[in-house]
């Protein structure tokens, strides 16, 4: 079964406004990262953070990460319409070398 | 970052045949490279786990004899679906991790099958 539930599972926004993804996930991590797609393509990584690590950014991009509640959010600021496409989180097992994806949230970013 | 080369895009194919699905790192060197399905709006479902010269690693429910796997190089994996059926139509896509690169993986563009 898949680790990560996200929500929202979709997401339709105005151009210029900001988009925020959450990630939940169910046992202790190395790391967890978030990627994107888009329709019909291969997953593009975007950012990795660490168990460690609570918050990381890059660019119009900020990910934070609470091991306490297994949770992280993936906000990108300032959306734009090239932005729109499927988000995915994805966790690596501590002690293992797997990497399991949530389902995903679809962003729409309306021009 | 690290490239990978999936091959080909699109495939169309009858009932029964056999396709092969070719997974390249082009600037690096994978030990390990990674079968996902994807299914439409859905997540990725990982199948296998390959690794350059010994036998994959099949998730539950996956058929080995159904989805062969073969890495027999530090840049190539291939998958080949036997007697593909209408069901066996999905997005198949695989991935390499970069030695030194953490847990990132690098996807290839994905092989869309259509099985008539």
């Amino acid at each position: 079964s898949q680790q990560g539930e996200e929500d929202p599972q979709a997401l339709s926004i105005q151009e210029g406004e900001n988009a925020t993804m959450n990630c939940s996930y169910k046992t202790s991590i190395n790391n967890l990262q978030w990627y994107r797609q888009n329709s019909g393509r291969g997953l593009v990584h975007l950012i990795l953070i660490r168990s460690n690590e609570r918050e990381k950014h890059s660019g119009r991009l900020r990910v934070t990460l609470d091991t306490s509640k297994k949770s992280s959010s993936l906000l990108i600021t300032a959306s734009r319409a090239a932005d729109t496409a499927s988000y995915f989180c994805a966790t690596n097992e501590a002690g293992g070398f797997k990497t399991i994806f949530g389902a995903g949230t679809r962003l729409f970013v309306k021009a | 970052g690290a490239v990978v080369s999936q091959h080909p895009s699109w495939v169309i194919c009858k009932s029964g045949t056999s396709v092969k699905i070719e997974c390249r790192s082009l600037d690096f060197q994978a030990t390990t490279m990674f079968w996902y399905r994807q299914f439409p709006k859905q997540s990725l479902m990982l199948m296998a786990t390959s690794n350059e010269g010994s036998k994959a690693t099949y998730e539950q429910g996956v058929e080995k004899d159904k989805f062969l796997i073969n890495h027999a190089s530090l840049t190539l994996s291939t998958l080949t679906v036997t007697s593909a059926h209408p069901e066996d139509s999905s997005f198949y896509i695989c991935s390499a991790q970069s030695p030194g690169d953490g847990n990132i993986q690098y996807f290839g563009a994905g092989t869309r099958l259509s099985v008539l």
